[in-house]
């Protein structure tokens, strides 16, 4: 499985995009890329994933490089209650099989 | 729908004692996932079941920790017996169908201490 690349921390002020950037430059063709996140005390939580295309739901949008090499996660209008630890992942061909890493702890502030 | 159910939500015990931990997935989740989460760390995969069978345990260590998922639904994760550095938080995923890219939900997990 690919792995990926994500900066330590990033901090965000409450009510501008968050944009969380992750680097997977060994993902294979068939390799998803999902994004969860970890409030604290609670297990992940999955917020969406893609494979070529740009994804939008109702909690964020994800855009992958043309390339899919990388990806951003955007959260549009961020709040307080998306200070969380946030992770970047890639699925491979081993059914449902995910490495994560240390993920970004994301910190919006007033 | 339900979310995965873990229990106990503590669990603080001594070294070399033993430890059981048990999930619940949602309702026709096929593929079950534990994980092993040290403070500061990502989860790391310690073993997944499709239905009753496990499909990958590359990770779990074998001579203290064991899994079983009976009938294909609910899990346990045993540890036998426990060292201080298996202090973590030990989380229980499930799935619907991941050869069709369904994602894992989680349970909240149980935080084990040892002392």
């Amino acid at each position: 499985d690919a792995k990926t690349t994500q900066p330590t921390s990033m901090d965000c002020a409450e009510g501008r995009a968050a944009n969380l950037p992750c680097n997977h430059s060994t993902i294979s063709g068939n390799e998803y890329v999902y994004w969860y996140r970890q409030i604290h005390s609670q297990g992940p939580q999955y917020i969406i994933h893609g494979l070529k295309n740009n994804e939008t739901n109702e909690m964020a949008s994800l855009i992958i490089t043309e390339d899919r090499k990388s990806s951003t996660l955007i959260l549009p209008h961020a709040t307080l209650r998306d200070t969380a630890v946030y992770y970047c992942i890639v699925r491979g061909t081993n059914a449902g099989k995910s490495t994560f890493g240390d993920g970004t702890t994301l910190t919006v502030k007033p | 729908e339900a979310g995965v159910a873990q229990s106990p939500r503590y669990k603080i015990i001594e070294k070399r004692q033993s430890v059981a931990f048990w999930c619940n997935p949602i309702s026709g989740h096929a593929t079950l996932y534990w994980y092993q989460q040290i403070l500061g760390q990502g989860p790391k995969l310690l073993i997944q079941f499709q239905n009753n069978g496990v499909v990958d345990d590359s990770q779990l260590p074998k001579d203290r920790f064991s899994a079983e998922r009976l009938k294909g639904v609910d899990s346990t994760l045993k540890i036998q017996p426990a060292k201080l550095e298996d202090s973590a938080v030990y989380l229980c995923a499930s799935s619907l169908d991941p050869d069709r890219w369904q994602p894992q939900h989680f349970g909240d997990g149980t935080r084990l201490s040892i002392l």
